[in-house]
């Protein structure tokens, strides 16, 4: 099993300011098959990055993803307040599919 | 507009079995792969279960193999989830999903199961 590790648990930024979320995997992720959510308070999870660094349809080009070797990166340049919410990593490179722990990302 | 909607969670005791539904609208389901994924309230994101096009493929968490099938019906687009010998730690809000492949780009709204006595 792919154990993915977020860090931190939580980040705490102004409006504005540049946020970087890790991603751990603890083993390789097959062809980067690595996706990054976002979910926002009592609301479905929303695919914002597929295969580590694509956008999915929609997403502001102020989300982008980077990989390097078992470390993932999502980085958002400016906050906007929609922007503070969890985020989520999850692997579908191999069975199980598994997810990171979570950052959320919260106003300063 | 695509969207999702699964229904069918509630309050069960411990043992007891539920079947979640979920129905797509403005979408094929039959085109993509589906998926179950849950979340126990406050915690973070699982996967439980996905599903091929034709349904002639499957796999599960271990923690619920054995207890749980996905299954889906085409024609009526709709995908489901029957939960057997349902325990405490099932507890959660379930998500239906689409996708191309294992990865699921569309969720659907979550429906709350509560597994106690």
């Amino acid at each position: 099993e792919i154990v993915l590790t977020q860090s931190p648990g939580t980040l705490s930024l102004f409006p504005g300011e540049r946020a970087t979320l890790s991603c751990r995997a603890s083993q390789s992720v097959g062809r980067n098959f690595l996706a990054w959510f976002q979910q926002r308070p009592g609301q479905t999870p929303r695919l914002l990055i597929y295969d580590a660094s694509s956008r999915a349809t929609g997403i502001p080009d102020r989300f982008s993803g980077v990989v390097s070797g078992t470390d993932f990166t999502l980085t958002i340049s400016r906050l906007e307040p929609e922007d503070f919410a969890v985020y989520y990593c999850q692997q579908y490179a191999s069975y199980p599919l598994t997810f990171g722990g979570g950052t959320k990302v919260e106003i300063k | 507009e695509v969207q999702l909607v699964g229904s069918g969670g509630g309050l069960v005791q411990p043992g007891e079995s539920l079947r979640l539904s979920c129905v797509a609208s403005g979408v094929t389901l039959s085109n993509y792969w589906v998926a179950w994924f849950r979340q126990a309230p406050g915690k973070g994101l699982e996967w439980v279960a996905n599903m091929n096009k034709d349904g002639s493929q499957m796999d599960y968490v271990g923690s619920v193999k054995g207890r749980f099938t996905i299954s889906r019906d085409n024609a009526e687009n709709s995908l489901y989830l029957q939960m057997n010998s349902l325990r405490a730690e099932d507890t959660a809000v379930y998500y239906c999903a689409r996708g191309s492949g294992w990865l699921c780009e569309v969720w659907g709204h979550g429906t709350l199961v509560t597994v106690s006595s």
